[in-house]
């Protein structure tokens, strides 16, 4: 849901290990989530999609799941490198009609690779 | 081809001033959505536009305005500016109005002083 507090929650990983950042989204109606990730001073960068007909997704050295009975997603990154030290964001769109494109998107989650 | 890009990049204001962001999409996106990121937290909603009319708008008061031009360029404009508007402005393009990927700039960041 909306994103709240200062304190991102932080997964702290070895080089080479895989990945999995969680999220809980809020609106049982929304039917499309990205997952981005954002550096230090830049702006979101689009990862993966994924839309509620689906319940995984495979990209390059990602791979989303999507469980709808418990409004989770879950981003899998296999073999993390120290370049994918970011914070990761996932966002939902709750399909308001009207066409719009509102993104709801999460806490974040700092991830910290360790060489 | 170029990405989203957003100008300026960096910006100091003082209270009550008014500021205006801008903002230009992928070529052949129609979509260009705002959002307001304060230090720590996801992004939020401001605005969306789709083939210049606003499709959506967040929880933002009516400080806050935007409208996007023919070529789908858009700008952002922030009247009677307060220390609490200090944060990332950040521009997405999408290439149709819904649930399609929205691409980021690297956003604007306003100082608030």
């Amino acid at each position: 849901g909306e994103s709240v507090g200062l304190h991102l929650p932080t997964l702290s990983v070895q080089e080479g290990d895989n990945s999995i950042i969680n999220c809980a989204y809020s609106n049982s109606a929304s039917d499309y989530f990205i997952w981005y990730k954002q550096e230090s001073g830049k702006g979101p960068q689009f990862i993966i999609d994924i839309r509620s007909n689906m319940d995984k997704r495979q990209g390059q050295r990602v791979t989303v799941l999507l469980n709808k009975t418990v409004k989770h997603l879950s981003l899998q990154i296999a073999a993390t490198q120290p370049g994918d030290s970011a914070v990761y964001f996932c966002a939902e769109n709750p399909n308001y009609g009207g066409a719009t494109n509102k993104l709801i998107f999460g806490t974040g989650t700092l991830l910290a690779v360790q060489p | 081809d170029a990405g989203v890009t957003q100008s300026p990049t960096h910006l100091i204001k003082t209270r009550g001033q008014q500021v205006t962001l801008r903002c230009s999409p992928i070529s052949g996106h129609k979509s260009v959505s705002w959002y307001q990121q304060v230090l720590g937290q996801g992004p939020q909603f401001i605005f969306q536009y789709y083939e210049k009319e606003e499709r959506g708008r967040g929880n933002f008061p009516d400080r806050f305005s935007a409208r996007q031009f023919p070529n789908y360029s858009s700008e952002l404009n922030v009247n009677a500016l307060l220390l609490g508007d200090s944060a990332l402005y950040l521009c997405a393009s999408s290439s149709t109005g819904l649930n399609t990927e929205a691409f980021f700039g690297q956003g604007t960041r306003l100082t608030v002083v």
